[in-house]
């Protein structure tokens, strides 16, 4: 069974701090997501990756950036977090586009 | 542009009866399609799905429903059961592409 773990379940931090969410995959997929989920917002796509090293904007990418250094880890970072970037924060990985997408518990992330 | 839409934040319905959701999308590129189902405290888990090339498609008590034409589909949930309850999400995606979610409809089925 596929198993996407994200480091924290609850965050807290200050505006202007970096923050790193981290995800891990242990089931060699291709490709890795980061979307963020507010009420009546649905799940926006901020950032996608279809290999190790590689990676594409999504919808809504501004303040972050992402890492895949490894084929299962995949991070998103908050350069200099500022209060509207308080969301949940849902990764989720992928063996290929025609195969559903498997999500991680999420991070309930604030920032004040 | 919203490129899918949930018309309908919330569903009730009765136990044992039919849940119908419903979902509209206005990119005829899309060309796969799933519904994902999410608890609260938990991540989207997937439910099902079609490809374009199919108008219908089965798992147990789930049906998902295309129309091409009318760029629509629908899931049917027959019968509901109280842990159906949820928050259900349709997405779609082009040429195994990036996924685009709508904005969920959140289904209470009631004892």
């Amino acid at each position: 069974d596929v198993k996407v773990t994200q480091s924290s379940r609850y965050l807290v931090k200050r505006t202007g701090e970096k923050v790193f969410l981290e995800c891990v995959q242990d089931m060699d997929h291709e490709n890795m997501f980061w979307y963020r989920q507010d009420p009546g917002l649905g799940l926006r796509l901020i950032y996608f990756s279809y290999d190790v090293k590689m990676k594409e904007k999504g919808d809504i990418p501004e303040g972050y950036s992402v890492s895949r250094e490894k084929k299962e880890r995949f991070s998103l970072i908050l350069e200099s977090a500022s209060t509207n970037q308080t969301s949940m924060y849902l990764c989720a990985s992928s063996l290929t586009g025609y195969q559903p997408q498997h999500f991680g518990d999420g991070t309930r992330l604030s920032i004040l | 542009d919203q490129q899918v839409k949930q018309n309908s934040p919330s569903l009730s319905v009765q136990e044992g009866r039919i849940s119908i959701l419903n979902c509209d999308y206005t990119n005829s590129m899309f060309d796969y399609f799933l519904w994902y189902k999410k608890y609260p405290a938990e991540g989207p888990t997937f439910l099902i799905s079609i490809s374009s090339i199919k108008d219908k498609n089965e798992d147990g008590r789930f049906t998902v429903f295309l129309n091409k034409s009318a760029k629509h589909l629908s899931l049917h949930i027959v019968p509901s059961q109280p842990g159906d309850s949820a928050v259900y999400f349709c997405a779609a995606s082009a040429n195994a592409g990036k996924s685009t979610f709508g904005d969920g409809t959140t289904l209470t089925v009631k004892p």
